[in-house]
């Protein structure tokens, strides 16, 4: 079993849709969350710390379940350039991240 | 924009070359890393230092090896390149983490435009 699982997608979605990504990880002892965001053939960039209390920033959310291990990212009013894909990234030790495989989002005119 | 970068971008070589891939980054941070990631998929740690001297293999067993004379810079190198190492390597960098009694708080890393690695 992977230690970071999400569904690899892809999402298509219409303009101004909302949709949710799920990602469970494995490791109990982990202690951050984040979800990064990969365009095609770039880098991944941090989209957003994830906080056991929730956390929005615009038009994102997060949410961090510890008792399911279980993390959220909700996207409202979906734009084009939000197509990309998203990744859930847990530290499970000082210093070191583990990345899921990513989903993928596809949002259309 | 994060000031971290990579050299070459891309390259192609042929098996048995020995090669080496720049980092380098001008934050001042004391973290570096290398990952490996497959097209479509997930990213794979094979390398990290602490700051300078330090070294460590990561989670994914790698043939390469890095070393960390400077700050700033954080290089890897294949001594013999093979087919099985074609993939995209991404080096990043992050600030010192923080820890109090109950928590642990992690520092964004900042990851370089990645060099795509072919062996012919």
């Amino acid at each position: 079993r992977k230690e970071v699982e999400q569904d690899p997608g892809p999402f298509n979605v219409p303009e101004g849709a909302t949709v949710a990504f799920n990602c469970t990880y494995s490791n109990s002892a982990s202690q951050s969350f984040f979800w990064y965001r990969q365009d095609c053939r770039k880098e991944p960039k941090l989209l957003m710390s994830v906080y056991s209390s929730g956390n929005e920033d615009g038009r994102f959310t997060a949410q961090l379940n510890r008792a399911s291990q279980y993390i959220s990212l909700l996207i409202r009013d979906s734009k084009l350039s939000d197509s990309a894909t998203y990744l859930c990234v847990v530290s499970t030790g000082f210093q070191k991240l583990v990345f899921g495989t990513g989903t993928r989002l596809l949002v259309s005119p | 924009e994060a000031d971290i970068y990579q050299t070459p971008r891309y390259l192609v070589i042929g098996t048995g070359k020995k090669i080496t891939l720049e980092c380098s980054q001008t934050m001042g941070h004391d973290k570096m890393y290398w990952y490996q990631q497959d097209p479509g998929m997930e990213l794979h740690l094979i390398h990290y230092s602490y700051g300078v001297n330090s070294t460590e293999k990561g989670d994914l067993s790698s043939e390469s090896t890095v070393s960390r004379i400077r700050t700033e810079h954080f290089p890897l190198t294949l001594e013999s390149a093979r087919p099985s190492h074609t993939s995209q390597y991404l080096c990043a960098s992050s600030e010192v983490g923080t820890s109090g009694t109950y928590y642990v708080s992690y520092n964004e890393q900042f990851f370089g435009p990645g060099t795509r690695l072919t062996v012919l």
